[in-house]
């Protein structure tokens, strides 16, 4: 049974970089999408992005300009790193798994992480 | 850019059909699916492929896309399925988008 873990710093300073990782245990980083998806306090789910092995990630354009994912095959983890923060990307952020076999249109997240919460604060 | 829109509240009495809508522009174009996320915890997928439920989700959910509205139903509502919904599709151009989420509230 896959099992993800967001890690990371839960205080940023406004102007830095947010750097977390998601560790992939129970099964293989190959096959599937990887994506990331925040959520404020009191407030909706916000796709952030999703990478695929050997493929560009895809971004959500409202972020696009600060995010990029990467993954790492020999340690079965993938990354977030989103830069220049604010106080808006105060959230619980999530890593989450969509099964690739279904097809690049046909995307759902069947696994996710329990989320760890980054506040970005001086 | 794309973009799903939900009810923000839906009530239900207990042992009723609950309908919980989603719109988009052509959605049946593109594939629903649906998260129920309890407060403090993660979404869990309910519903994928439109219609599809993951194993170990009950059958009292069901879901359902044509035209412009996908429908996520929870039939014979429980205390239990109290909660945010989601509902989240892939557009080619915008990506991933999630509508806004509804809460259920059962009374």
């Amino acid at each position: 049974q896959v099992q993800l873990q967001e890690s990371g710093p839960g205080l940023v300073k406004p102007s830095e970089t947010l750097s977390l990782t998601c560790s992939v245990s129970g099964g293989s980083i190959s096959g599937n999408y990887w994506s990331w998806i925040r959520q404020p306090a009191g407030k909706g789910l916000e796709w952030i992005g999703r990478i695929y092995i050997n493929e560009r990630g895809k971004y959500n354009a409202s972020l696009k300009s600060r995010v990029t994912m990467s993954v790492d095959t020999s340690k079965n983890q993938f990354s977030l790193r989103l830069k220049s923060v604010t106080a808006a990307d105060t959230a619980v952020y999530y890593c989450a798994r969509a099964p690739y076999i279904a097809g690049p249109t046909n995307y759902y997240m069947d696994v996710w992480g329990s989320g760890t919460t980054v506040t970005v604060s001086s | 850019s794309y973009e799903l829109t939900q009810p923000p509240s839906v009530s239900v009495s207990p042992g009723q059909t609950a309908s919980i809508t989603c719109s988009g522009d052509k959605l049946d174009d593109k594939y629903a699916c649906w998260y129920q996320q309890k407060p403090g915890q993660s979404p869990v997928l309910l519903i994928f492929q439109d219609d599809q439920r993951p194993s170990g989700i009950p059958e009292r959910f069901s879901g359902s896309n044509s035209e412009n509205t996908a429908t996520l139903t929870i039939s014979g509502t429980q205390a239990m399925d109290e909660a945010d919904y989601y509902c989240q599709a892939w557009d080619i151009t915008t990506g991933g988008l999630f509508g806004g989420g509804t809460k259920l509230t059962v009374l």
